[in-house]
């Protein structure tokens, strides 16, 4: 399975955009990227997914790089409620055991 | 939106008593998974499930553990004799499929305490 590469913490002010960085050098021509979050200990929360095209959804959008590895995840006007670790995961080719890294904590500011 | 129902919120037990975790995943979803997350570490996974069986399992998830589905709505996880690192926040996930680009839907977990 890929390994992703994420910061270990983001600050953001409330309001503004929070781009997230993910690098994923190894990641298969099969691989999809996937955005999940955790809010305070609750249950992972998906977010979005895609394999070469960018992607957007009500929640963020996914710009993935040409050459697939990188990707960034763009929360367009963050909140307070955005404060969370989020992941970046790269899909297995098998089945949906995802693996989970430290991720990034992105803390909103007001 | 459907959700991943998990039962109870916080379970407290004695080393060495036994202890199911119960799970109601979304409706028409076929694959079922249970990760866990000690306090302050990753969310790691334990094992999936489907048509009844184990499709993958980790290496934490040894004989002690089992999961059953009794039913057609519930899912479970028993540990058979609770260790003290077996507390942690359990969290049930659910997906339609198996494919790769199928999302999983988590539940809020049960914290499990083992004294």
């Amino acid at each position: 399975d890929a390994k992703t590469t994420q910061p270990p913490s983001m600050d953001c002010a409330e309001g503004r955009a929070a781009n997230l960085p993910c690098n994923h050098s190894t990641i298969s021509g099969n691989e999809y990227v996937y955005w999940y979050r955790q809010i305070h200990s609750q249950g992972p929360q998906y977010i979005i997914h895609g394999l070469k095209n960018n992607e957007t959804n009500e929640m963020a959008s996914l710009i993935i790089t040409e050459d697939r590895k990188s990707s960034t995840l763009i929360l367009p006007h963050a909140t307070l409620r955005d404060t969370a670790v989020y992941y970046c995961i790269v899909s297995p080719r098998h089945g949906n055991k995802l693996v989970f890294g430290a991720g990034t904590i992105l803390r909103v500011k007001s | 939106e459907p959700e991943v129902t998990q039962t109870p919120s916080h379970q407290v037990t004695q080393m060495g008593q036994e202890v199911i975790l119960r799970c109601v995943p979304i409706s028409n979803h076929l694959y079922f998974y249970w990760y866990r997350q000690i306090l302050g570490q990753k969310v790691e996974f334990l094992v999936s499930f489907y048509n009844n069986e184990i499709s993958e399992k980790s290496e934490i998830f040894d004989d002690q553990f089992s999961v059953e589905r009794p039913d057609g709505s519930n899912f479970t996880l028993k540990i058979r004799s609770t260790k003290l690192e077996d507390s942690a926040m359990y969290f049930c996930a659910s997906s339609y499929t198996s494919g790769a680009s199928e999302k999983l839907f988590f539940g809020s977990g049960t914290q499990l305490s083992v004294l």
